[in-house]
Parts: C-alpha cells; structure tokens; sequence
C-alpha cells in the first residue's frame, strides 16, 4: 500500500518555509525522499532509517517517527531551485519493497 | 557519476504489440528497478531484480515481464500492449536494496494507440 502524501501541493514565496508529510499504515524500517524537476529523472534527497534520525540536504531536513509511522520533510528558507515534486517512498519492517507516495507538487515563486 | 540510460525517450506503438524497453546503468549495481509514473499515483514498482536471471515482481506487475541477462542490462516487455498502458516508465538502479539511495534513468513516454 502506498504512504500518503499531504498536501498534494503548495504554493510558496521565495524565503518561507513548508512542510511535506508522508504517513504509513505499516510499521517501518526507512524512508527516502525524492525530488523531481518537471521533465527530468527522481533526484535523492535523503534516507531516515529507523531511530527517529533527523537529516539534512542544504536547507532541506526531515524527520522520521517511527511510532507514528510518519515522516516530515522541511523546505526552510525556500529558493526558486526547490520548486519540482517531492516524492517519499517507505519501506516496511517486514519487506525489501520500497513503495512511493503520489507526491507533492511544490513551486516558489519569487 | 552514476549514468542510467533507458533506450528512447519517446515511444508510440499500437494495440496489441510486443514492446521493449531498455535499462543500462553503468555502476555495476546489483539491483534495477522498473516503475511506471501517472500522475497523482507517483512511481509505482512494476519489478525489480536483485541480481542477473533474478526478478521479483513489485507492485503491479501484470501485463508485463522483464529480463536481465547482464548486470548493467534490464528489460521491461509489455508482450501485447494495451491502450491503458500509455504511461511514463523509469528505469533505476542502486548498489544495495533497499537502504541505499536509486539512481533514474530520464524516462520513456509510451504513448499505445
């Protein structure tokens, strides 16, 4: 089963900050995150493995509650180059199968 | 820097014929992946494979096979494509799955009229 992404999309100005979650149904071992510029390839962002690890790309972080089965990314600060879809993708305690969300589609204006 | 190429960026076929996609990762990763991309469903894993002449079927594998007879190598086949078929497909590679990072290929746009 996919994880839910929310919101679907978002609109920002150059410098504010947004939040993109990803939550799971099933309990999990990782989740990555993924960024994609209109007409191009998936780009890595990051993975957060089990532990509630916080990680960071530039001034893009994100957190993982593995309780909760959630995961947060955080745009801080946001710059014209973040503007694409962010993906998150999950992976079950129990399997090998990583599974995207639908994504969130993200554009900062100037 | 990783390279993953996929055979064409734009495909148009009809109903009903056999269709080859092409993956070729130039890392020598062990693992390659094939997901289809329709908008508001994300990527969706069709199948991956693990190592050469091993395949496991992901998400939504029917209507399509695979083939991997060489490591950097790894084909989808849609044997008799269907309209609802027309779809963006992605080829990925990574050194070990699931915990490392993929690596995508630009995409095929099939278009099956």
């Amino acid at each position: 089963q996919q994880p839910v992404q929310s919101p679907q999309a978002v609109i920002l100005r150059e410098g504010e900050d947004a939040v993109i979650n990803c939550s799971s149904s099933k309990a999990l071992y990782s989740v990555h995150w993924y960024r994609q510029k209109h007409g191009e390839a998936p780009v890595f962002l990051m993975i957060l493995l089990k532990g509630g690890e916080q990680k960071g790309h530039d001034k893009i972080s994100a957190s993982f509650n593995e309780k909760k089965q959630q995961s947060s990314l955080y745009l801080t600060a946001s710059q014209l180059s973040y503007s694409g879809t962010y993906f998150c993708g999950t992976v079950p305690a129990a399997g090998n199968k990583l599974t995207f969300g639908g994504g969130t589609r993200v554009l900062v204006k100037p | 820097d990783v390279k993953v190429t996929q055979s064409s960026r734009y495909l148009v076929k009809r109903t009903g014929e056999k269709v080859f996609l092409e993956c070729v990762q130039d890392m020598d990763h062990e693992n390659m992946f094939w997901y289809r991309q329709d908008p508001g469903l994300g990527l969706r894993l069709i199948y991956f494979s693990y190592d050469v002449k091993m395949k496991e079927k992901g998400d939504i594998p029917e209507g399509y096979s695979v083939s991997r007879e060489k490591k950097e190598r790894f084909s989808l086949i849609l044997e008799s494509a269907s309209t609802n078929q027309t779809s963006m497909y992605l080829c990925a590679s990574s050194f070990v799955a699931p915990a490392h990072e993929q690596y995508f290929g630009p995409g095929t746009r099939l278009t099956v009229t």
